[in-house]
C-alpha cells in the first residue's frame, strides 16, 4: 500500500531556533500533502495544504511565516517551523493522498514528528 | 463551518464485546467518510464511505454510512486488546478533511 515517510521523528530544538520536517511519498506522487498538528488528546488540525510548484494554502489562524512550507517535487514536502518557540511544541503529521486529488483515495499519513522546543 | 462529532468520546469494554462508534458529520460539498485507527503514532486508514447504506466490512470491524442523516457508525465484533486505540472520524468535503476528536477505546483482558 501506499507509504508516506516522515523525518525526523522526533526533535528536540532550543527556543529561537528552526527545524525543517520532511514528508515524502514513497510510492507514489503526490501532487497535494496536507500538514497536521495535534495537541495531546486532541483531534488532529488541518494546518495547510501543500501543493507541488505552488504556493501552499494555510489554514485560518495559521501563521504562513512561522510555518514555512515548500512542496518542491512530487514526493517531497517540507514543514519548517521558523524560531521555534514552546507553544510550537506539538505532534506534526503530514499526509497525501495516492490517487491525485481524487476523494475515492483516502489520505495516507506519516508516522508524525514530535516536535519540543526547550 | 465544517464539523465532525464523534461519540462517545471514551468507552471502556471487555474483551469480547461488540462496540459501536458513532461519527455525525456537517460537512459542504460532502465527498466522503473516512475512519482511522490511531494508537500511539500517525492514524492507519480502516475505511472510506461514500455510499449511502453500503456496509463496508474487514475482519472484525465494519462501518456503514448514512448521507441522509450525515451520520456513520463503526462497529467491532469481539473486541481484543489490541483494538485499544482512539478512532478516528474525518469527512472530506471542499478539498480538505475535517476530523472529529475521537473516541479511545479501551479494551480490558
Amino acid at each position: 500500500g501506499a507509504v508516506v515517510s516522515q523525518h525526523p521523528s522526533r526533535v528536540i530544538c532550543k527556543s529561537g531556533t528552526s527545524v525543517k520536517i520532511e514528508c515524502r511519498s514513497l510510492d507514489f506522487q503526490a501532487t497535494t500533502m496536507f500538514w497536521y498538528r495535534q495537541f495531546p488528546k486532541q483531534s488532529l488540525m488541518l494546518m495547510a495544504t501543500s501543493n507541488e510548484g505552488s504556493k501552499a494554502t494555510y489554514e485560518q489562524g495559521v501563521e504562513k511565516d512561522k510555518f514555512l512550507i515548500n512542496h518542491a517535487s512530487l514526493t517531497l514536502s517540507t514543514l519548517t517551523v521558523t524560531s521555534a518557540h514552546p507553544e510550537d511544541s506539538s505532534f506534526y503529521i503530514c499526509s497525501a493522498r495516492d490517487g491525485g486529488n481524487s476523494y475515492n483515495s483516502p489520505l495516507h499519513f506519516g508516522n508524525g514528528t514530535r516536535l519540543t522546543v526547550t | 463551518e465544517d464539523k465532525v462529532v464523534q461519540s462517545p468520546l471514551s468507552l471502556v469494554v471487555h474483551e469480547g464485546d461488540t462496540v459501536t462508534l458513532n461519527c455525525s458529520y456537517e460537512v459542504t460539498n460532502f465527498r466522503s467518510l473516512l475512519w482511522y485507527k490511531q494508537e500511539k503514532k500517525a492514524p492507519t486508514f480502516l475505511f472510506m464511505l461514500t455510499s449511502s447504506g453500503i456496509e463496508k466490512k474487514s475482519g472484525r470491524l465494519s462501518s456503514i454510512l448514512d448521507k441522509k442523516e450525515l451520520f456513520s457508525i463503526l462497529n467491532i465484533t469481539a473486541t481484543q486488546t489490541g483494538d485499544s486505540a482512539v478512532y478516528l472520524c474525518a469527512s472530506f468535503g471542499n478539498e480538505k478533511l475535517t476530523f472529529g476528536t475521537g473516541t479511545r477505546l479501551t479494551i480490558i483482558p
